[in-house]
């Protein structure tokens, strides 16, 4: 009964390469978000798309590109993979109408 | 300035003790005010939530707001090892339809000893 999953949970990949992170939501919101977890454990929002349209949109790097196929779903892909990418990043979930959050289990991004 | 400053800690508490968690704002406009709990390798679990002054309480759990000093805290009463984690301190300025932008701060990873 998963609420809010990820795959994958762990990443280990090379610098320069592209890579992608699935988020899918079975709780009927309208609303998902992505943030990115550093080593210092700063947890800060990326991205929100709402209904499949993008409505928050922080100062990410061009190499971020977030799309949503349907409203249970947030994609994260990742061009160019650098090494200051490496962090924690989470996806959340809410209804746009509400403020609780709710996050999945994180997708740990380690690049060499 | 950080726009969601805490202490980061750690905060050792006593088994049984008030663990006291504090949180100060930068934007006036914020509107609503959020405690997560984080265990260590975990996601953030939502715990409390505040958005008028005063305190507010669940369980062993009391949030408490003030606007003028912009001042949010959690106070966790008969603490147990299990609330040893990192508490975030989460402000949203929210605009009517738009999405919950959550600002989190820094974290308090809290100690609870036997």
């Amino acid at each position: 009964d998963t609420a809010v999953s990820q795959t994958p949970k762990y990443l280990v990949t090379q610098m320069g390469n592209d890579k992608s992170i699935k988020c899918e939501q079975n709780l009927g919101h309208d609303t998902m978000y992505w943030y990115k977890q550093d080593s210092k454990k700063f947890l800060k929002i990326m991205f929100s798309y709402n209904n499949k349209e993008l409505i928050i949109n922080e100062t990410v790097p061009n190499r971020f590109s977030p799309k949503s196929p349907d409203k249970a779903h947030l994609n994260l892909h990742i061009n160019s993979l650098e090494l200051g990418d490496s962090a924690v990043y989470f996806c959340a979930s809410s209804h746009l109408a509400e403020e609780t959050q709710y996050f999945g289990p994180g997708t740990r991004l380690l690049v060499l | 300035q950080k726009e969601v400053e805490q202490n980061s800690g750690p905060l050792s508490v006593p088994e049984g003790a008030i663990a006291s968690l504090n949180c100060t704002y930068s934007d006036r406009g914020s509107q609503s005010f959020f405690w997560y709990r984080q265990y260590s390798g975990k996601s953030p679990e939502l715990i409390m939530s505040i958005y008028s002054n005063g305190d507010k309480e669940d369980g062993r759990f009391t949030a408490q707001l003030n606007k003028a000093s912009q001042y949010v805290s959690l106070l966790i009463r008969d603490s147990q090892p299990s609330d040893s984690a990192t508490y975030l301190c989460a402000v949203n300025v929210r605009n009517s339809g738009t999405a919950s932008k959550l600002t989190f701060g820094t974290g308090t990873r809290l100690q609870v000893t036997l």
